[in-house]
């Protein structure tokens, strides 16, 4: 069965920590992902990346960074970690290009005090 | 700005009624993806259909293009309790192969 997994489902910061949310896929996919999902949102894209040590900003990367230093595992950093980073986290991975179909994570729901 | 739109936002019916769900998007596409995401969990993928398709089938999904008014519409056919959900369509357009999310239509479905 083909899986991505993420470090937690549940995690609970402080204002001004630093975050690290980790993604690991085991389908060898050249593409990862990073979204977070807001009620009334939808799914915004934070960052991509299409092959090792290669990152790409998507919508909304103010405030986040990413590292892929291996093929499998895509991470999301949150420098100093605000309130209203409070959000679900999902990461998803997809081969090649081309619009493939995206394989999700099960999500890390993030609340910042 | 969202590429694909989801309407409506809610919809509510009895089990073994079919579900008609709407995705109009803004510019040409590649393809076009729904997801289904159970309450709280991650997505998972349904069904794709291609710009040159016009309907595609999948169990008791039928998904259906028309690239001419930019809409697509899921139908779940004998809907089941265990349908209750939210979907979301997912579309590829242009240069990108990266698909933009619609905030998604959040379905019940009562036993």
């Amino acid at each position: 069965d083909v899986k991505v997994t993420q470090s937690s489902r549940y995690l609970v910061k402080r204002t001004g920590e630093k975050v690290f949310l980790e993604c690991v896929q085991d389908m060898d996919h050249e593409n990862m992902f990073w979204y977070r999902q807001d009620p009334g949102l939808g799914l915004r894209l934070i960052y991509f990346s299409y092959d090792v040590k290669m990152k790409e900003k998507g919508d909304i990367p103010e405030g986040y960074s990413v590292s892929r230093e291996k093929k499998e595992r895509f991470s999301l950093i949150l420098e100093s970690a605000s309130t209203n980073q409070t959000s679900m986290y999902l990461c998803a991975s997809s081969e090649r290009r081309g619009g493939n179909e995206q394989f999700f994570g099960p999500g890390t729901r993030l609340t910042v005090l | 700005s969202q590429q694909g739109e989801e309407d409506p936002q809610a919809l509510s019916i009895q089990e073994g009624e079919n579900a008609t769900m709407n995705c109009s998007y803004k510019t040409s596409i590649n393809n076009l993806q729904w997801y289904r995401q159970n309450s709280g969990r991650g997505l998972v993928h349904l069904i794709l259909i291609r710009s040159n398709e016009r309907e595609k089938h999948s169990g008791r999904l039928r998904v259906t293009l028309d690239t001419s008014k930019k809409s697509s519409s899921l139908l779940i056919t004998a809907s089941r309790a265990a349908d209750t959900a939210s979907y979301f369509c997912a579309a590829a357009s242009g240069g990108s192969y990266i698909p933009t999310f619609g905030r998604g239509t959040s379905l019940i479905v009562h036993p």
